[in-house]
């Protein structure tokens, strides 16, 4: 099973600010299945970013993935009020599928 | 409007059972993988299962030991998860959620969740 690790598991943060959260895979993941998500409280996950660095639908460009191999990044290049949530990262190439255990990015 | 509704958690004793369902609107279930993903009070997601778009793959997470069931009614456009033998360690919110092979198999739609709770 392939763990995945997201650091920090808090990140303290003011608007306009830039975040970045990591996510390590105990073993090589595809790039092409890395995804990120964002959980809002009481709201199911959003997806934001999959295949690593492509964003969904309607996700701001202020939100950019990226990294490779065991090492993956999720960047928020300036933080909004509704930025503020809990971040996932899923890889879906080995199975069982696993998630990160989350970064939650909150107002400093 | 592309959604996932939900339905059938509830408050159930140790040892019993329950069925989850989730129904498909504005889309055909029937070409899409289907996951489950639960998400236990104050803490992050689990994957429990999926099932492939006619059913033929079909994979549990390990820690379930064979006491959940996921099916798919593809006519009712809905998805269901089987769950028995239910143990607190169960008690979560209940999600289900969409592949899309078109993002690379990422999980594009989700519903907005049940809520089941295991205690005597």
């Amino acid at each position: 099973e392939v763990m995945l690790t997201q650091s920090p598991g808090t990140l303290s943060l003011s608007p306009g600010e830039r975040a970045t959260l990591s996510c390590r895979a105990s073993q090589s993941v595809s790039s092409s299945f890395l995804a990120w998500y964002q959980q809002k409280p009481g709201q199911a996950p959003r997806l934001l970013i999959y295949g690593a660095s492509s964003r969904a639908t309607g996700i701001p460009d202020r939100f950019s993935g990226s990294g490779s191999g065991t090492d993956f990044t999720l960047t928020i290049r300036r933080l909004e009020s509704e930025d503020f949530a809990v971040y996932y990262c899923q890889q879906y190439g080995s199975s069982p599928q696993t998630f990160g255990q989350g970064s939650k990015v909150e107002i400093k | 409007e592309v959604q996932l509704v939900e339905s059938g958690g509830g408050l159930v004793r140790p040892g019993g059972s329950l069925r989850l369902s989730c129904a498909a609107s504005g889309f055909s279930l029937s070409t899409y993988s289907m996951n489950w993903v639960r998400q236990a009070p104050g803490k992050g997601l689990e994957w429990v299962s999926s099932i492939s778009s006619d059913s033929s793959y079909i994979h549990y997470a390990a820690s379930l030991k064979g006491r959940f069931t996921i099916s798919r009614d593809n006519a009712k456009n809905s998805l269901y998860l089987q769950m028995n033998s239910l143990r607190a360690e169960d008690t979560a919110v209940y999600y289900c959620a969409r592949v899309s092979y078109k993002l690379l198999g990422a999980f594009d739609i989700w519903g907005q969740g049940t809520m089941v709770t295991v205690s005597s």
